[in-house]
């Protein structure tokens, strides 16, 4: 079936370290890529999304590559902040007319100062 | 700015009451939306597919008839928590489908709604 993995977390950095979460999905056909982040107590937003292989999306320094080889859609950051503690959420959408998000688990990354 | 509202963001009920939430999509026309049920320190868990102008399609353990669900116009859906208990309290979340099917879709999500059962 269609499935989202992400890694286990929490992950925990100091500021300005180097972040990767990794994502890899399962699914039929050419999917879109999204990533979300959850700030505490808030809802979803759109962090970045691809639409097909070898798209790279980015936004705030945040940037994520769809690699349809590897099935995979790491979230990346060369040099975090404290605001970015927050949970992230890899998802995938398949290109079919009414279908719904397939989330991961969601990641918490928590960065230090 | 935000492309789907969700009102309230926050509400506190009495145990046998009902409670509506409401999505509404701000800038586009939503055939689709989906209602999420999230827990403290947990994942989004679909709870349902809402078509506009039908009946909504629930996902496996979703009780419909609790969670009412109406999608009565392109911009506006609802979900109605009929006879409230303690442990219906969470975090719902909605969310719309913009576009139709091919690269260009994108699904935008609403700020939220706490729902707290006392």
């Amino acid at each position: 079936g269609n499935s989202v993995t992400q890694m286990e977390g929490p992950v925990t950095l100091s500021e300005e370290a180097f972040l990767t979460i990794n994502c890899t999905y399962t699914a039929t056909g050419y999917p879109s890529l999204f990533w979300y982040v959850q700030y505490p107590g808030e809802g979803l937003q759109l962090l970045l999304k691809a639409t097909k292989a070898d798209d790279k999306g980015s936004n705030k320094g945040f940037e994520a590559t769809y690699r349809k080889e590897t099935t995979s859609f790491h979230l990346e950051k060369g040099s975090v902040q404290v605001s970015d503690s927050a949970v992230y959420f890899c998802a995938l959408l398949l290109n079919q007319a009414g279908t719904a998000l397939i989330f991961g688990k969601g990641t918490t990354l928590s960065v230090s100062s | 700015g935000a492309v789907v509202s969700q009102h309230p963001s926050r509400v506190i009920c009495k145990s046998g009451t009902s409670v509506k939430i409401e999505c509404r999509s701000l800038d586009f026309q939503a055939t689709t939306m989906f209602w999420y049920r999230q827990f403290p320190k947990k994942s989004l868990m679909l709870m349902a597919t809402s078509n506009e102008g039908s009946k909504a399609t629930y996902e496996q353990g979703v009780e419909k008839d609790k969670f009412l669900i109406n999608h009565a116009s392109l911009t506006l859906s609802t979900l109605t928590v009929t006879s409230a208990h303690p442990e219906d309290s969470s975090f719902y979340i909605c969310s719309a489908r913009s576009g139709f099917v091919g690269s260009g879709n994108t699904i935008y999500f609403g700020e939220g709604s706490w729902l707290t059962v006392v």
